[in-house]
């Protein structure tokens, strides 16, 4: 397992068009979340998982984004009618609970620019 | 509401000196508080982290102070080299209880050569 994997790298969109990325946790984590970093700034939470269910959503995901993670593995983050101020590096991260949560891995992040 | 305040924004510093980055909490109820290193272009990576049971914790050059009372931590980093200059990033949880990691809005590290 090579970590924490993202995919595109990078996303030039359009003002409007809706875009989706997608994150593969480490195989054997069961939480997944979701960030929102933008210049100079640190990791926003956006949203994260348990399995396939979501468990806390933050005032950040407005209605213009959805996540899912169908089965519990792979996770989509979806920005519908995509605005300027939606540009910035999306970040997921996995970690493993039971009970406790274990360290959470990054991946490298999707860096949209919205134009 | 920010919470988790972090200090300074940006941090120079000789090699071979102490570079020391300060954060501030506000919940009671977090638990576990790491320190991320983030080089350009690339994910934050966790670098130490510790619990409020212990003061003190050392991993090689880095350390984190701990003082529960005052609701802060601090990274010390030793012994600064120039492959240390990055992005450091602190944060907290309520890790018993599963909630997200909150972030700092980071110090940019650069150390000389």
């Amino acid at each position: 397992d090579t970590g924490v994997s993202q995919d595109p790298r990078h996303k030039i969109t359009k003002r409007g068009q809706n875009v989706t990325f997608r994150c593969d946790p480490i195989s054997e984590h069961n939480r997944l979340y979701w960030y929102r970093q933008t210049l100079g700034q640190g990791p926003e939470f956006l949203t994260y998982f348990q399995n396939e269910a979501q468990l806390e959503k933050s005032r950040l995901l407005s209605d213009r984004f959805s996540a899912e993670r169908p089965k519990g593995s792979f996770s989509t983050l979806e920005i519908q009618r995509t605005e300027q101020g939606d540009s910035a590096m999306y970040l997921c991260a996995s970690s493993f609970r039971q009970p406790m949560n274990t360290e959470a891995f990054f991946g490298q992040g999707t860096r949209l620019t919205v134009v | 509401q920010q919470q988790v305040k972090q200090s300074p924004q940006s941090l120079i510093v000789q090699k071979g000196g102490i570079s020391i980055i300060n954060c501030a909490y506000e919940n009671t109820a977090f638990d576990y508080f790491p320190w991320y290193q983030q080089f350009p272009g690339k994910g934050p990576a966790l670098l130490i982290a510790i619990r409020p049971d212990v003061s003190e914790k050392k991993e090689g050059r880095f350390t984190i102070s701990f003082n529960k009372s005052a609701k802060q931590f601090s990274l010390h980093i030793m012994d600064s080299q120039p492959g240390d200059s990055a992005t450091y990033f602190c944060a907290a949880n309520n890790n018993q209880a599963g909630t997200a990691l909150i972030f700092g809005k980071g110090t940019t590290l650069s150390v000389s050569s």
